[in-house]
């Protein structure tokens, strides 16, 4: 079965700028989750959603971030205007409906200059 | 927060088997104790889980004390390829924001040759 994909990989930025991350996950999966990874933490939760509906936004900076899942698919998180402290990789991870584990890609590694 | 305690890191040597502490003084009686490991550069992947009785599968096996206060995931003959980021969580099952996992530091393990 094919994993959780991410595009691109490796980004690098300058401040102020924008950055969209997309995110495929797991055929079937009907929970899509984005994380954020500072480097030398745990990964943060940023954004659940359950199939196209948010379920939990509560540690998203809304001022800056967004995410949709318009079809229930396929998702992007996008960060406008970036700031030096959201250098870090962004995870994107999927899961069934009911039960089953968190699958996770290999994270996309966001560089702000 | 997280509601776990772990080691920040560990060492092992290649061929014996890796013991992994985590204390979860404060688990409630409907969650779970999970665990996750992140290799370098690579999202986290699922390991194993248990609710009260110890668990076994091909990857490792865990133990959880009667109290449920403590745990500890054991790597029957660690690998090189074990090296990683241990991450011990404690969670519901379910589909609502209640069962969103919630990273702590992890502790990172060593296996020396």
């Amino acid at each position: 079965e094919a994993g959780v994909a991410q595009s691109p990989r490796y980004k690098i930025i300058e401040k102020r700028q924008s950055v969209a991350f997309w995110c495929n996950p797991i055929s079937g999966h009907a929970t899509l989750y984005w994380y954020q990874q500072i480097l030398g933490q745990g990964p943060k939760l940023l954004i659940q959603f359950q199939n196209n509906g948010v379920v939990d936004d509560s540690q998203l900076p809304k001022d800056r971030f967004s995410a949709e899942r318009l079809k229930g698919v396929d998702s992007t998180l996008k960060i406008q205007p970036a700031k030096l402290e959201d250098s870090a990789v962004y995870l994107c991870a999927s899961r069934q409906l009911v039960g089953g584990e968190q699958y996770f890609g290999p994270g996309t590694r966001l560089t702000v200059t | 927060d997280a509601k776990t305690t772990q080691p920040p890191s560990m060492d092992c040597a290649e061929g014996r088997a890796a013991n992994l502490p985590c204390n979860h003084s404060t688990i409630s009686g409907n969650e779970y104790v999970y665990w996750y490991r992140q290799i370098h550069s690579q999202g986290p992947q699922y390991i194993i889980h248990g609710l009260k009785n110890n668990e076994t599968n091909e990857m490792a096996s865990l133990i959880i004390t009667e109290d449920r206060k403590s745990s500890t995931l054991i790597l029957p003959h660690a690998t090189l390829r074990d090296t990683a980021v241990y991450y011990c969580i404690v969670r519901v099952v379910g589909y609502s924001s209640a069962s969103k996992i919630i990273f702590g530091s992890g502790t990172r393990l060593s296996i020396r040759p």
